[in-house]
């Protein structure tokens, strides 16, 4: 089976400052793992993704995530937030012997303040 | 490059009456294809998946049938809708076999409102 928390509902932060969205997961195996934004009334967006190799993976629109094994965790980070990142964010996983369905998490509304 | 496109982009139906999304894909062959509905614009649930011409499996017993007429196109029914139908309906595909890259592509969505 495999699963995926974002246990923030919503982030706050000011623009400029640094911005972490928070991503845990469990997989029976090793994992696939990705990140998603989608603004408001649209389709989700795919931002970066965890395959194999360097656990730090660069993506889209400066966005940066970091692979740890042994905290389960895909937390997906920028360093100065725009508030054009506003938006709601998703982390989804997919165990790599496991079927072509991946399990999404209930999302993470960031929103960034003048 | 690849294209998915999902229509209409909006809709409004009164309860009992059918449904009809389309979804296609252009510039790839034999994709993946998912349809997924995201009620109140947070999670989203898995509904139909796809990996072939007629090959569908669905994942939640509903009011809603999935149809693959073509290699690239997948389509979204119901006979009657129920007010339980409303909410923002999204198909994704992804590149399957050696070639996949892994991640999913979404379509922009059709918002349904069921009155």
């Amino acid at each position: 089976a495999q699963s995926v928390a974002q246990p923030e509902d919503q982030v706050n932060v000011a623009e400029g400052n640094p911005l972490t969205v928070k991503c845990t997961y469990s997989v029976s195996g090793n994992p696939y793992l990705f990140w998603y934004v989608q603004y408001p009334n649209r389709g989700l967006q795919f931002l970066l993704k965890y395959i194999t190799g360097d656990n730090l993976v660069k993506g889209s629109y400066g966005f940066e995530a970091e692979f740890n094994k042994s905290q389960t965790s895909f937390h997906l980070k920028k360093p100065s937030a725009l508030v054009s990142d506003s938006a709601l964010y998703f982390c989804a996983v997919r165990d790599r012997g496991g079927s072509y369905i991946p399990t999404f998490g209930r999302g993470t509304s960031l929103i960034v303040h003048p | 490059s690849q294209t998915i496109h999902q229509w209409p982009a909006t809709l409004v139906q009164p309860v009992g009456s059918p449904l009809s999304l389309e979804c296609t894909v252009e510039g790839t062959s034999n994709p993946n294809l998912y349809w997924y509905r995201q009620a109140a614009g947070r999670g989203l649930q898995l509904l139909f998946y796809s990996v072939g011409i007629g090959q569908i499996s669905s994942e939640v017993p509903q009011n809603l049938s999935a149809s693959r007429p073509q290699d690239r196109q997948f389509i979204l029914s119901s006979k009657k809708l129920l007010l339980s139908d409303s909410g923002f309906y999204l198909c994704a595909w992804r590149r399957p076999g050696a070639t996949s890259s892994y991640e999913q592509y979404f379509g922009p969505g059709t918002r349904l409102t069921v009155t």
